[in-house]
């Protein structure tokens, strides 16, 4: 079926170093993706987000890269902190990120240690 | 701003109980919805709100009802509580659609069913 889904639970990287997620997507409709970000006891927090008409998208120390050929989407952490432990999940719209629907992926624990 | 706010932080229901869970934005944010997270897992989409008289339903929406009398308020009924609904509960609002899409979650309901 159609699904969002990420290919690690858990990674750990060391402070300071970068960190890579990855999701991988088979709806090749979805036109839009959303990076969250959670922190444990509270709600989801957006990271960034890509429309499928591009393929990099770069924020303060986050960048998105998207991969249409081979429905693969990853976030890239630059020089981690203690502050970016928390689950990350990736989500999908097929609507441009209308209200109807964001699709998530089961999410990826990073563990920062010092 | 106070941003998302849901109550109950917390919730215990005995199988077959009613409730409602409550959620209300203060900025002025057309769109709402309602997702769970179970253990483990992404969010999965329950109602969703593209404005006030206006809902509609998401993944996941069987025991559920929503309604959405004014912009800031969109309600979350549980019929009929069930154990299968022991999950956390989050409400999200965004201003609209693309590019003003990014999505605010509240702190989250987190209910048992017994």
């Amino acid at each position: 079926g159609e699904s969002v889904g990420l290919h690690l639970p858990t990674l750990s990287v060391q402070e300071g170093d970068n960190s890579i997620i990855n999701c991988a997507y088979s709806n090749s409709a979805s036109d839009y993706f959303i990076w969250y970000k959670q922190e444990s006891g509270k709600g989801p927090q957006f990271i960034i987000d890509i429309r499928s008409n591009m393929d990099k998208r770069q924020g303060q120390r986050v960048t998105v890269l998207l991969n249409k050929t081979v429905k693969h989407l990853s976030l890239q952490i630059a020089a981690t902190q203690p502050g970016d432990s928390a689950v990350y999940f990736c989500a999908e719209s097929r609507s441009g990120g209308g209200a109807d629907g964001l699709t998530f992926g089961k999410g990826t624990h990073l563990i920062i240690q010092p | 701003n106070a941003g998302v706010t849901q109550t109950p932080k917390f919730q215990v229901l005995k199988t077959g109980q009613s409730m409602t869970l409550q959620c209300a934005q203060d900025m002025n944010h057309e769109y709402m919805s309602w997702y769970r997270q179970d253990p483990g897992m992404g969010l999965r989409l329950i109602h969703y709100s593209v404005g006030a008289g206006i809902t509609d339903q998401g993944e996941v929406p069987n025991g559920y009802n929503v309604s959405r009398s004014t912009t800031e308020d969109f309600p979350l009924r549980l019929l009929s509580a069930a154990p299968s609904q022991t999950s956390v509960y989050f409400c999200a609002s965004q201003p609209g659609a693309y590019p003003n899409n990014e999505q605010f979650f509240g702190p989250g309901t987190r209910l048992t069913v017994l």
